[in-house]
């Protein structure tokens, strides 16, 4: 599976989109990007994902490049309660098993 | 909730002791992941197992076992324990064995003393 990039961390105003960028560069055809966030020690949150089409659901939006090689996890209105670890993880769509977590971006939401 | 439960939610034990550690999937879920997360490591992936057979293995050492039932239950053995050992353990569940959408327990902490 694909490596990714994410930036540290990042703070953002409360009741303002955030925009969590990741960089995987070397993705593939078949692989997936997939957003999970972590709430300080509680279990990883799957949010999103996509292949190649941008995706919304109820918590977020993704948008994905042309090229595939970025995409930015978009939550739309911001809120104290989105402060998390968020993972960026790239993974294919037909591999077994595990997704690896790296070590995501601390977003920190302020009021 | 995720709908995957995860048994004790915290647990003390002595050094060279063993634990078992218990996940409930969510209904349907046939695929279960255990994941360790200490301070300073991260989330690390240590089984999968889908349908009570082993799928894939991360980092998991030889001190650490795990099952799935016929009933879908994991158990997570983690024997000699060190206080290397001490973590947040995950536990996660999916429908298909690919598992890329995946929903998470609440954890067990382990506190190795």
């Amino acid at each position: 599976d694909a490596k990714t990039t994410q930036p540290t961390s990042m703070d953002c105003a409360e009741g303002r989109a955030a925009n969590l960028p990741c960089n995987h560069s070397t993705i593939s055809g078949n692989e997936y990007v997939y957003w999970y966030r972590q709430i300080h020690s509680q279990g990883p949150q799957y949010i999103i994902h996509g292949l190649k089409n941008n995706e919304t659901n109820e918590m977020a939006s993704l948008i994905i490049t042309e090229d595939r090689k970025s995409s930015t996890l978009i939550l739309p209105h911001a809120t104290l309660r989105d402060t998390a670890v968020y993972y960026c993880i790239v993974r294919s769509g037909g591999s077994q098993g595990n997704l690896i977590f790296g070590k995501g971006t601390k977003l920190s939401v302020k009021p | 909730d995720s709908g995957v439960t995860q048994t004790p939610k915290h647990l003390i034990t002595a050094t060279g002791q063993r634990v078992t550690l218990r996940c409930s999937p969510r209904s349907g879920d046939l695929s279960v992941y255990w994941y360790q997360q200490s301070l300073d490591q991260g989330l690390q992936f240590l089984i999968q197992y889908y349908n009570g057979e082993e799928r894939a293995k991360g980092n998991i050492l030889e001190r650490f076992s795990a099952q799935q039932f016929p009933d879908l239950h994991s158990e997570l053995n983690l024997s000699s324990l060190e206080l290397g050992d001490s973590a947040l353990y995950f536990c996660a569940s999916s429908v298909v064995i690919t598992g890329g959408e995946a929903f998470f327990g609440q954890g067990t902490r382990l506190t190795v003393v």
